[in-house]
């Protein structure tokens, strides 16, 4: 069993969608939670991290963690083509940080 | 700033032959990262460099070895190239921020070993 589990997608949306993308997690000793984007051919960029259970918003992003059932939520409001990209889930403690496999997200226009 | 920046952009290795993937940053950052990318398995982390002059291993070092130039660069040496070894490594750096490692990723080398 794989760390973190995240459905790969990819999931494919039109513009203006709400955005559910979601991950689970088995080891409990990591403290932070993160979403990194990754553009085709790029390399990841920070997202958003959480530290607790609860909801942390940006803008049109909003991070969850609910750390009794292991469970990590990335949701995007009034989705847009610039989304289009894939996103990867991470549980990070110290200097290890295990990354989910990423889920292909389309926005189409 | 450049942020991190990785050489060469794209490699083709025949089964055997050796190469060095080199990867700098300009953000004094202490802590360095080599991962691999693979389809369907996310991000695994190769070494990593805590600080200057220490490297340990990750999840999958073997076939690799890693050098800390200095501060600012972290190289990943493939001895002997095996086609299981295709894949695009990315580089990173961190630095402790808010009581976690916010990872800076480079724009990664597509490697091909034939």
């Amino acid at each position: 069993q794989k760390e973190v589990e995240q459905d790969p997608g990819p999931l494919s949306v039109p513009e203006g969608a709400i955005v559910s993308l979601n991950c689970t997690y088995s080891n409990s000793a990591f403290q932070y939670f993160m979403w990194y984007r990754q553009y085709s051919r790029k390399g990841p960029e920070l997202l958003m991290y959480t530290y607790s259970s609860g909801n942390k918003e940006d803008g049109r992003f909003t991070a969850q963690v609910d750390k009794s059932s292991k469970y990590i939520s990335l949701f995007i409001r009034d989705s847009q083509p610039s989304d289009s990209a894939t996103y990867l889930c991470a549980i990070t403690g110290g200097f290890k940080t295990i990354f989910g496999a990423g889920t292909r997200l389309f926005v189409k226009a | 700033n450049a942020g991190v920046t990785q050489t060469p952009k794209f490699q083709v290795l025949k089964t055997g032959q050796s190469m060095t993937l080199q990867c700098a940053q300009d953000m004094n950052h202490n802590s360095m990262y080599w991962y691999r990318q693979d389809p369907g398995m996310g991000l695994r982390l190769i070494y990593y460099s805590a600080s200057e002059g220490t490297t340990d291993k990750g999840e999958v070092p073997n076939g690799y070895n890693v050098s800390r130039l200095n501060k600012r660069e972290f190289s990943l040496r493939l001895e002997s190239a095996a086609p299981s070894q295709t894949s695009v490594y990315f580089c990173a750096s961190s630095e402790i921020a808010g009581g976690h490692y916010e990872q800076y990723f480079g724009p990664g080398t597509r490697l091909t070993v034939t």
